[in-house]
């Protein structure tokens, strides 16, 4: 199985704070790979996918970049209802698979 | 639009298997991936399986090798995700959500191993 590494594990930061997340694939993944979010009580939301695609209807304060083994996900402008746990999710020969740990993301 | 609803929750005994159906409604089934992932309590995403029913084409997670089984009827647009040898770490919601890039999910399912 691919192994994925995020990090931090969580992250306090302050309203209007630019927000990175990173991810790490334990082996090359190209862009393989999704950026989930997480409200307590509910489903994950997709935010981001192919590493940098944003997904319809996700503000444009969300942002991934990345390819083969290092990824990561920035909020430019933290607001109030992005406290959340973000996941990244890696797929390969379009068949989805392991997500990374979690990073819980929360206001200062 | 698609929908998929999930079986009710479950209380089994250690030892045992449960299986969780989730029905597709609304959408093409066959064609795309379901995944199946679960959350134990305070805990993360845990990816278990998936199958695209098209192909018949199934791919678990190594830790769930051997005790996983998850099925398709593409007659009654419904997957299904049965686990065996239950303990106590199996305690969790179990969600099915289809795609490679998850954009539908079950409502989940609580599986309580007691």
């Amino acid at each position: 199985d691919i192994h994925m590494t995020q990090s931090p594990s969580s992250v306090s930061a302050s309203v209007g704070d630019r927000v990175t997340i990173t991810c790490q694939a334990s082996q090359d993944i190209s862009t393989n790979l999704n950026w989930y979010q997480q409200k307590p009580g509910k489903a994950p939301n997709l935010l981001i996918y192919d590493a940098s695609d944003l997904e319809t209807g996700v503000p444009s304060r969300f942002s991934g970049s990345g390819s083969g083994t290092d990824f990561s996900l920035t909020i430019s402008s933290l607001q109030p209802e992005d406290i959340a746990t973000y996941y990244c999710q890696q797929y390969d020969n379009l068949l989805p698979g392991t997500f990374g740990q979690g990073t819980k993301l929360e206001i200062k | 639009q698609l929908q998929l609803v999930q079986s009710g929750a479950e209380v089994k005994k250690p030892g045992s298997s449960v299986k969780v159906s989730c029905k597709a409604s609304g959408g093409d089934f066959a064609s795309f991936a379901i995944s199946w992932v679960r959350q134990a309590p305070g805990q993360g995403l845990e990816w278990i399986g998936v199958i695209v029913p098209l192909f018949h084409t199934t791919k678990y997670a190594q830790k769930f090798q051997g005790r996983v089984s998850i099925t398709a009827d593409e007659v009654t647009y419904t997957a299904y995700m049965e686990l065996s040898g239950l303990t106590s770490d199996d305690t969790a919601i179990y969600y099915c959500a289809r795609g490679v890039n998850i954009d539908v999910w079950g409502q989940g399912t609580t599986v309580i191993v007691s």
